[in-house]
């Protein structure tokens, strides 16, 4: 069956700031990876979602994540936060039958 | 081109009441996903409908169940609420090509569903 970890619920980092969430999955073949964010009140936004080829994916505002087949990662990053980052962000690994989501990190941006 | 839409933003039900949910996908969307979001356990899918048909479900007891209409949109259903029903719901929108999950998920605001 496949998972996700995000191990980390809760992250403050300054504005300014680089950012690195974690994000580990399991799956037996390969996987299709996504991450969403979610702002207070709102709906789940694609950040940036990885099927193959280059293991280090560009996405949306500023965001890019690498995936690691041997460590079954892919973390998200961002070198430089800021204070409108502040949201929910959710890992996912999809497969042919549905999409499977982590349980979210919180981030929290301070001046 | 609007966005999915969910309605309604809020409800407040009680025990053992039943309640319908509503999700109207993007134009041309023919997939419609439904989560259940809860603090500390992230979302947790329900079930996909494509075509009218049910494609995947979760594992959630047959209190919940779905439907989805001609034109794309969708309803799902809890019968007999439990306290631990109340939860955000989410309702997402694809495009619902053969490998429906490597497709880009549209979400919804929700459904923050109340249950006393």
């Amino acid at each position: 069956a496949q998972s996700v970890t995000q191990p980390d619920i809760h992250i403050t980092v300054s504005e300014g700031a680089s950012l690195e969430l974690r994000c580990n999955y399991s799956y037996g073949a390969t996987p299709y990876l996504f991450w969403y964010v979610q702002s207070p009140g709102q709906g789940l936004q694609l950040l940036l979602k990885y099927f193959s080829g280059d293991t280090l994916v560009q996405g949306i505002k500023g965001f890019e994540a690498e995936f690691k087949r041997s460590q079954s990662s892919f973390n998200l990053r961002k070198p430089s936060v800021h204070w409108s980052d502040a949201a929910e962000y959710f890992c996912a690994v999809g497969s042919r039958q549905k999409v499977t989501f982590g349980t979210g990190t919180k981030l929290q941006v301070i001046p | 081109k609007a966005g999915v839409t969910q309605t309604p933003r809020y409800l407040i039900k009680t025990r053992g009441q039943q309640v319908t949910l509503s999700c109207s996908p993007i134009s041309g969307h023919r997939s419609v996903s439904w989560y259940q979001q809860t603090p500390g356990q992230g979302l947790q899918f329900l079930f996909e409908y494509f075509s009218e048909t049910q494609r995947n479900k979760g594992n959630f007891p047959g209190r919940f169940s779905g439907r989805q209409f001609s034109n794309s949109r969708s309803e799902m259903n809890v019968s007999t609420l439990e306290l631990g029903d109340s939860a955000l719901y989410l309702c997402a929108s694809s495009l619902g090509g053969w490998l429906p999950t490597n497709e880009k998920l549209f979400f919804g605001s929700g459904t923050q569903l109340s249950v006393l």
